[in-house]
């Protein structure tokens, strides 16, 4: 069964960049399916943050404005994400998930996700 | 964007009532729902028409289609206290409803 292990810093400074990294075990990150990450800032609701295929083909958030990039590592079985020109609202906790089989966007496979706050 | 409306924003019930939550969408979706607990990942309960996820029990049901969706918890139970989301994946950006928190009395 996968399993998905978000790690990265907890602490980032404003302005800075945020980079996190999903490690997948259990199976292959070369799978038919695509990699999400979503966040959850304090007090509100699930934001879908992008995906990527393990080709390395993405899509992403508008509302992120271009800060965001997801990348893959194929030969490490991990992908990750990072958040250029972070603002206090970037502050969340973050997850990493895998998508459905087949192009079915929703996630049916969650990391236990990673607490960011954005402070100097 | 497609925007998702979820209703109502908070359900009280005792053990053994219906739970009954609505999600309604600005477009016609494909939807899924999630249970989440606090300090824990979202959990995928069902998507599709009515697929439940693996090991979700048959207490949790969807019905509806197109734009307005419900999801029925039969028979609540203390476990079932959580912050319930719709999501849509017809079409990115994906988004998520902005949750119902169903308390258990």
């Amino acid at each position: 069964q996968v399993q998905l292990q978000e790690s990265g810093p907890g602490l980032v400074k404003p302005s800075g960049t945020l980079s996190l990294t999903c490690a997948v075990s259990g199976d292959s990150i070369i799978r038919n399916n695509w990699w999400s990450w979503v966040r959850q800032s304090p007090g509100k609701g699930l934001e879908w943050l992008g995906e990527i295929y393990h080709t390395g083909h993405t899509n992403y958030n508008p509302s992120l404005m271009g800060r965001v990039t997801i990348s893959v590592d194929t030969s490490k079985n991990q992908f990750t994400l990072t958040l250029t020109s972070v603002t206090a609202a970037d502050s969340a906790v973050y997850y990493c998930a895998k998508d459905g089989p087949d192009d079915n966007y929703f996630m049916d496979v969650w990391g236990k996700g990673t607490t960011v706050t954005v402070s100097s | 964007e497609i925007v998702l409306t979820q209703s109502p924003g908070t359900l009280s019930l005792s053990p053994g009532e219906r739970a009954t939550l609505s999600c309604r969408a600005s477009q016609t979706v494909n939807l899924a729902w999630y249970q989440h607990k606090p300090g824990q990942a979202p959990r995928l309960l069902i998507f599709g028409a009515s697929s439940r996820a693996t090991g979700i029990p048959d207490r949790f049901s969807v019905s509806g289609s197109g734009t307005d969706f419900i999801l029925t918890i039969s028979r609540v139970e203390p476990e079932d206290s959580a912050v319930y989301y719709c999501q849509q994946y017809s079409s990115a950006p994906y988004t998520f409803g902005q949750g119902t928190k169903l308390e258990i009395k």
